[in-house]
C-alpha cells in the first residue's frame, strides 16, 4: 500500500550514541515532517521540509539534524543521544499548500526510541 | 503557537454525542483533525480551509469559525470504534510556512 514507511520501528540507544531514522514516502508529496510524541502528549514538530533539498526548524529542533537529498526520503539524525530524547518519533508527509490542498498529513507508523 | 483543545478527556456511552474544540491565538489558514488509537499513528479525518466551512465524514463532522479562530469536531451517535485521542493541527495564516502545530489532544472513551 502507498504511504509513509519509517525504519527502524524500535531502537534502544546508550547515551552519547548516534543514529539515523529513515522516512520514505511513495505519494510524491512535496512536504515532509518529523514529530516527536511523548507519553500522553501531543505532537511536537522537530524539523520539516517543503521540498527536495530544503529543511527548516520546528518547535523542538535542538539535538537533531535532518536531510532531504531525495524528494521521497527524509532523514532524522541524533548525533549524541540523551535520555530526554526517549520518545516516539513520527514522520509525516503532505502534498503541500495550494488550490488542491484538501489532504492532511499521512503519518508513518512511528519509531519507538529509548535512550538509556 | 500551539492550539488549545478542550476538553482534555470525554467519557461517553454508545449513542451519545460529543464536541471537541480547538482554539488558536493566531489567525488560521487551515485546521485539520486526526484520530489516534493507542500505539498507532494518527489518522487523518478532515481538513477545513475556509471560514464557515463545515465537513462531514460518516457521523463525524467539523466546523471552522475563522473570526473566532477556532474549530469544533462533532461526533454524533458515538460508536465503540470512535474511542481514541483526537488531535487538531493548525497552520497559521500568512506565514506560508507549510507546517502545522498540534494541540495536546482530547481522549475520547466510548463505553457500551
Amino acid at each position: 500500500n502507498a504511504g509513509v514507511t519509517q525504519t527502524p520501528k524500535f531502537r534502544v540507544l546508550k547515551t552519547g550514541q548516534s543514529m539515523t531514522l529513515l522516512c520514505a514516502q511513495d505519494m510524491n508529496h512535496e512536504y515532509m515532517y518529523w514529530y516527536r510524541q511523548d507519553p500522553g502528549m501531543g505532537l511536537r514538530l522537530i524539523h520539516y521540509s517543503v521540498g527536495e533539498g530544503t529543511t527548516a526548524k520546528g518547535e523542538v529542533p535542538d539535538g537533531y539534524n535532518v536531510s532531504r537529498l531525495k524528494k521521497q526520503n527524509f532523514l532524522l539524525g541524533l548525533e549524541s543521544a540523551a535520555p530526554s530524547q526517549t520518545s516516539v518519533y513520527f514522520c509525516a508527509s503532505s502534498p503541500g499548500q495550494g488550490p488542491f490542498y484538501n489532504y492532511g498529513y499521512t503519518f508513518g507508523s512511528g519509531t519507538r526510541l529509548t535512550v538509556v | 503557537q500551539q492550539p488549545v483543545q478542550s476538553p482534555q478527556a470525554v467519557i461517553l456511552r454508545e449513542g451519545e454525542d460529543a464536541v471537541i474544540n480547538c482554539s488558536s491565538s493566531k489567525a488560521l489558514y487551515s485546521v485539520h483533525w486526526y484520530r489516534q488509537k493507542h500505539g498507532e499513528a494518527p489518522v487523518f479525518l478532515m481538513i477545513l480551509l475556509k471560514g464557515g466551512e463545515q465537513k462531514g465524514h460518516d457521523k463525524i463532522s467539523a466546523s471552522f469559525n475563522e473570526k473566532k479562530q477556532q474549530s469544533s469536531l462533532y461526533l454524533t451517535a458515538s460508536q465503540l470504534s470512535y474511542s481514541g485521542t483526537y488531535f487538531c493541527g493548525t497552520e497559521i495564516k500568512n506565514t506560508n510556512a507549510g507546517k502545522s502545530t498540534f494541540g495536546d489532544g482530547t481522549t475520547l472513551t466510548v463505553k457500551p
